[in-house]
Protein backbone atom coordinates (compact mmCIF):
# COMPACT_ATOMS: atom_id res chain seq x y z
CA UNK A 1 0.00 0.00 0.00
CA UNK A 2 1.21 3.79 -0.29
CA UNK A 3 2.89 5.06 2.58
CA UNK A 4 5.25 7.69 3.52
CA UNK A 5 8.80 7.08 4.24
CA UNK A 6 12.45 8.56 5.36
CA UNK A 7 15.46 9.00 3.76
CA UNK A 8 17.90 8.70 6.94
CA UNK A 9 17.12 6.78 10.13
CA UNK A 10 19.50 8.42 12.15
CA UNK A 11 20.60 11.99 11.97
CA UNK A 12 23.70 13.56 14.27
CA UNK A 13 23.79 16.84 14.48
CA UNK A 14 26.28 19.39 16.33
CA UNK A 15 24.81 21.40 18.78
CA UNK A 16 23.76 24.78 17.00
CA UNK A 17 24.13 23.85 13.38
CA UNK A 18 21.25 23.28 11.43
CA UNK A 19 19.20 19.93 10.79
CA UNK A 20 17.19 18.88 8.23
CA UNK A 21 14.89 15.96 7.98
CA UNK A 22 13.90 14.40 4.58
CA UNK A 23 10.52 12.69 4.35
CA UNK A 24 9.41 10.68 0.89
CA UNK A 25 5.47 9.85 0.44
CA UNK A 26 3.80 8.28 -2.28
CA UNK A 27 0.19 9.24 -2.82
CA UNK A 28 -0.30 11.91 -5.08
CA UNK A 29 -3.41 12.55 -3.84
CA UNK A 30 -2.24 13.05 -0.19
CA UNK A 31 -3.18 17.24 0.34
CA UNK A 32 -2.21 18.02 4.15
CA UNK A 33 1.01 17.47 5.87
CA UNK A 34 2.28 17.29 9.56
CA UNK A 35 5.79 16.98 11.39
CA UNK A 36 5.10 15.00 14.66
CA UNK A 37 8.41 14.70 17.26
CA UNK A 38 8.59 12.41 19.36
CA UNK A 39 10.69 12.42 22.56
CA UNK A 40 11.53 9.15 24.61
CA UNK A 41 8.70 7.35 26.39
CA UNK A 42 5.74 10.23 25.49
CA UNK A 43 3.59 10.31 22.94
CA UNK A 44 3.94 12.11 19.44
CA UNK A 45 4.06 16.10 19.32
CA UNK A 46 3.08 18.26 16.89
CA UNK A 47 5.54 20.93 15.26
CA UNK A 48 3.97 22.09 12.07
CA UNK A 49 1.59 21.65 9.69
CA UNK A 50 1.50 22.20 5.82
CA UNK A 51 -0.98 22.31 2.82
CA UNK A 52 -0.85 20.80 -0.11
CA UNK A 53 -1.08 24.91 -1.99
CA UNK A 54 2.06 25.41 -0.23
CA UNK A 55 5.43 24.79 -0.73
CA UNK A 56 7.07 26.60 2.56
CA UNK A 57 5.82 27.09 5.70
CA UNK A 58 7.68 28.67 8.90
CA UNK A 59 7.81 28.44 12.49
CA UNK A 60 9.03 28.79 15.59
CA UNK A 61 13.28 27.84 14.52
CA UNK A 62 11.26 25.07 12.16
CA UNK A 63 10.61 25.41 8.59
CA UNK A 64 8.51 22.37 6.61
CA UNK A 65 9.48 22.74 2.57
CA UNK A 66 6.98 20.80 0.40
CA UNK A 67 8.00 19.82 -3.16
CA UNK A 68 4.86 18.07 -4.51
CA UNK A 69 6.83 17.47 -8.21
CA UNK A 70 8.72 15.11 -6.12
CA UNK A 71 6.71 13.86 -3.68
CA UNK A 72 9.29 15.37 -1.17
CA UNK A 73 8.89 16.92 2.38
CA UNK A 74 11.54 18.03 4.79
CA UNK A 75 11.59 20.00 8.37
CA UNK A 76 14.90 22.11 8.83
CA UNK A 77 15.81 23.03 12.48
CA UNK A 78 17.94 26.23 12.91
CA UNK A 79 19.76 26.46 15.80
CA UNK A 80 19.56 22.83 16.91
CA UNK A 81 19.35 22.68 20.56
CA UNK A 82 19.51 19.15 22.58
CA UNK A 83 16.02 19.74 23.81
CA UNK A 84 15.69 18.63 19.68
CA UNK A 85 16.53 15.34 20.27
CA UNK A 86 13.97 13.11 19.29
CA UNK A 87 12.36 11.09 16.81
CA UNK A 88 10.53 12.93 14.24
CA UNK A 89 8.09 11.74 12.30
CA UNK A 90 6.24 12.98 9.17
CA UNK A 91 2.38 12.09 8.34
CA UNK A 92 0.69 12.34 5.38
CA UNK A 93 -3.15 12.57 5.22
CA UNK A 94 -5.45 12.18 2.01
CA UNK A 95 -8.90 11.97 3.71
CA UNK A 96 -10.60 13.54 6.04
CA UNK A 97 -9.30 11.78 9.72
CA UNK A 98 -6.57 9.25 8.73
CA UNK A 99 -3.05 10.19 8.67
CA UNK A 100 -0.22 7.66 7.64
CA UNK A 101 2.77 7.62 9.20
CA UNK A 102 6.59 7.14 8.16
CA UNK A 103 9.25 5.02 10.28
CA UNK A 104 10.41 7.99 11.74
CA UNK A 105 14.69 9.48 12.02
CA UNK A 106 16.48 9.64 15.16
CA UNK A 107 18.23 12.77 15.91
CA UNK A 108 20.92 13.07 18.46
CA UNK A 109 22.06 16.46 19.05
CA UNK A 110 26.14 16.75 19.88
CA UNK A 111 27.55 18.90 22.58
CA UNK B 1 -4.15 21.16 32.30
CA UNK B 2 -4.80 17.48 31.64
CA UNK B 3 -3.60 15.98 28.57
CA UNK B 4 -4.63 12.48 27.05
CA UNK B 5 -4.38 9.95 29.94
CA UNK B 6 -3.52 6.65 29.11
CA UNK B 7 -3.29 3.19 31.44
CA UNK B 8 -1.39 1.02 32.45
CA UNK B 9 1.76 2.47 31.58
CA UNK B 10 3.16 -0.91 31.16
CA UNK B 11 1.33 -4.18 30.97
CA UNK B 12 3.34 -7.50 30.44
CA UNK B 13 1.36 -10.47 29.56
CA UNK B 14 1.38 -13.94 28.80
CA UNK B 15 0.19 -14.78 25.24
CA UNK B 16 -3.22 -16.08 25.20
CA UNK B 17 -4.36 -13.30 27.66
CA UNK B 18 -6.57 -11.00 27.36
CA UNK B 19 -5.47 -7.50 28.17
CA UNK B 20 -7.52 -3.78 28.48
CA UNK B 21 -6.16 -0.19 27.77
CA UNK B 22 -7.52 2.74 28.95
CA UNK B 23 -7.27 6.39 27.44
CA UNK B 24 -8.66 9.33 28.54
CA UNK B 25 -9.12 12.17 26.04
CA UNK B 26 -8.97 15.61 26.59
CA UNK B 27 -12.38 17.21 28.33
CA UNK B 28 -14.52 18.02 25.21
CA UNK B 29 -12.67 16.19 22.27
CA UNK B 30 -15.30 14.67 20.01
CA UNK B 31 -12.33 12.82 17.98
CA UNK B 32 -10.22 9.93 19.92
CA UNK B 33 -7.42 8.05 17.77
CA UNK B 34 -5.90 4.79 18.89
CA UNK B 35 -2.83 3.68 16.78
CA UNK B 36 0.16 0.80 17.21
CA UNK B 37 3.65 1.62 17.56
CA UNK B 38 5.77 -1.30 16.81
CA UNK B 39 9.42 -0.94 17.88
CA UNK B 40 11.70 1.21 15.65
CA UNK B 41 8.38 1.98 13.19
CA UNK B 42 5.95 4.72 12.46
CA UNK B 43 2.20 4.65 14.00
CA UNK B 44 -0.39 2.26 12.82
CA UNK B 45 -3.92 3.67 12.64
CA UNK B 46 -6.13 1.38 14.49
CA UNK B 47 -9.17 2.92 14.92
CA UNK B 48 -11.45 6.36 15.12
CA UNK B 49 -14.14 7.86 17.23
CA UNK B 50 -15.81 10.91 15.93
CA UNK B 51 -18.87 11.87 18.78
CA UNK B 52 -21.57 9.56 17.69
CA UNK B 53 -20.81 8.17 14.45
CA UNK B 54 -19.80 4.53 13.76
CA UNK B 55 -16.33 4.17 14.30
CA UNK B 56 -14.35 3.48 11.43
CA UNK B 57 -12.59 0.39 12.42
CA UNK B 58 -10.71 -0.43 9.44
CA UNK B 59 -7.40 -0.54 11.01
CA UNK B 60 -7.95 -3.29 13.11
CA UNK B 61 -5.25 -6.12 12.81
CA UNK B 62 -7.26 -9.04 13.35
CA UNK B 63 -10.94 -9.94 15.52
CA UNK B 64 -9.28 -10.30 18.44
CA UNK B 65 -8.86 -6.46 18.61
CA UNK B 66 -12.03 -4.30 19.48
CA UNK B 67 -12.20 -0.65 21.13
CA UNK B 68 -15.38 1.03 23.00
CA UNK B 69 -15.52 4.69 23.67
CA UNK B 70 -18.32 4.94 26.41
CA UNK B 71 -20.29 8.24 26.69
CA UNK B 72 -18.34 10.26 24.51
CA UNK B 73 -15.14 10.31 26.49
CA UNK B 74 -13.04 6.78 27.96
CA UNK B 75 -12.06 4.65 25.48
CA UNK B 76 -10.94 1.16 26.02
CA UNK B 77 -8.54 -1.07 24.19
CA UNK B 78 -9.55 -5.17 24.04
CA UNK B 79 -6.74 -7.39 22.74
CA UNK B 80 -8.05 -10.89 23.53
CA UNK B 81 -6.00 -14.10 23.09
CA UNK B 82 -2.80 -12.14 22.98
CA UNK B 83 -0.24 -13.05 20.62
CA UNK B 84 3.58 -11.83 20.60
CA UNK B 85 3.53 -10.03 17.78
CA UNK B 86 1.08 -7.58 19.46
CA UNK B 87 3.89 -6.67 21.44
CA UNK B 88 3.93 -2.80 21.25
CA UNK B 89 3.22 0.44 22.45
CA UNK B 90 -0.40 1.88 21.85
CA UNK B 91 -0.77 5.27 21.55
CA UNK B 92 -4.31 7.64 21.89
CA UNK B 93 -4.88 10.34 20.56
CA UNK B 94 -7.86 13.09 20.63
CA UNK B 95 -8.88 16.05 18.59
CA UNK B 96 -11.37 18.75 19.22
CA UNK B 97 -13.04 17.95 15.30
CA UNK B 98 -13.19 15.74 13.14
CA UNK B 99 -10.17 16.35 10.83
CA UNK B 100 -6.77 15.87 10.66
CA UNK B 101 -6.82 19.57 10.61
CA UNK B 102 -7.30 19.75 14.25
CA UNK B 103 -4.47 18.70 16.27
CA UNK B 104 -4.55 15.15 17.76
CA UNK B 105 -2.87 15.19 20.97
CA UNK B 106 -1.62 12.08 22.02
CA UNK B 107 -1.40 10.00 25.37
CA UNK B 108 2.13 8.73 26.32
CA UNK B 109 1.07 5.31 25.64
CA UNK B 110 0.73 1.87 27.08
CA UNK B 111 3.87 -0.72 26.44
CA UNK B 112 2.52 -4.35 25.88
CA UNK B 113 4.88 -7.27 26.39
CA UNK B 114 3.64 -10.55 25.66
CA UNK B 115 5.56 -13.47 26.89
Amino acid sequence: GESVGLHLPTLSVQEGDNSIINCAYSNSASDYFIWYKQESGKGPQFIIDIRSNMDKRQGQRVTVLLNKTVKHLSLQIAATQPGDSAVYFCAENFNDYKLSFGAGTTVTVRA
Amino acid sequence: GAGVSQSPSNKVTEKGKDVELRCDPISGHTALYWYRQRLGQGLEFLIYFQGNSAPDKSGLPSDRFSAERTGGSVSTLTIQRTQQEDSAVYLCASSLGPRVSYEQYFGPGTRLTVT
